[in-house]
């Protein structure tokens, strides 16, 4: 079975300073893990997916994500958060049953203050 | 990207009626749909598989006669929610993968619905 942990619920930063949201996960088997941003009352947008081509894996608006085996973790990060990074982010991971099912955490809100 | 879409974006009811949802796949077809349920801050509750040209696939604990599911085409299926009630008040989101069998198991999500049942 699946599972997906978001340590942090609320995440607060400063505009300009970095951001780091962590998620750590369960499978039976190699996993695809994704990351996904929620704009409030919008549908969930693709940030980026890790596929076991590389362990670091870069995605949109300048957000990336570090496959770690090792720790079971697969954490978000950004150099620089911007005032329009505000929102929720989803760490899910994907497992086949017949088709892949998505797992997801429970989320993690990003505070940016100006 | 491939893009999903949901109509209505939100609807208001009453108590004891029916709401029916779609959700279709614009540039790419889905045998696989996916529903979900969101509570306000809450994260996404997977309710079913719906599958083209065969019955959907519910989670423990959902009801089949509450949100019946149809997947008609190979680009819509619909969540109907029968004779709803204030407690099924929610966003309730689809998404779809672009190539469930072919090692493709990236999501693409509509924008959600807004259900309130008065």
């Amino acid at each position: 079975a699946q599972s997906v942990t978001q340590l942090d619920s609320h995440v607060s930063v400063s505009e300009g300073t970095p951001v780091l949201l962590r998620c750590n996960y369960s499978s039976s088997y190699s996993p695809s893990l994704f990351w996904y941003v929620q704009h409030p009352n919008k549908g969930l947008q693709l940030l980026l997916k890790y596929t076991s081509a590389a362990t670091l894996v870069k995605g949109i608006n300048g957000f990336e994500a570090e496959f770690k085996k090792s720790e079971t973790s697969f954490h978000l990060t950004k150099p620089s958060a911007h005032m329009s990074d505000a929102a929720e982010y989803f760490c899910v991971v994907s497992e086949w049953r017949g088709s892949y099912i998505p797992t997801f955490g429970r989320g993690t809100s990003l505070i940016v203050h100006p | 990207g491939a893009v999903v879409s949901q109509h209505p974006s939100w609807v208001i009811c009453k108590s004891g009626t029916s709401v029916k949802i779609e959700c279709r796949s614009l540039d790419f077809q889905a045998t696989t749909m996916f529903w979900y349920r969101q509570f306000p801050k809450q994260s996404l509750m997977l309710m079913a598989t719906s599958n083209e040209g065969s019955k959907a696939t519910y989670e423990q604990g959902v009801e089949k006669d509450k949100f019946l599911i149809n997947h008609a085409s190979l680009t819509l299926s619909t969540l109907t929610v029968t004779s709803a009630h204030p407690e099924d008040s929610s966003f309730y989101i689809c998404s779809a993968p672009t190539d469930p069998t072919g090692g493709t198991d990236t999501q693409y999500f509509g924008p959600g619905t807004r259900l309130t049942v008065l």
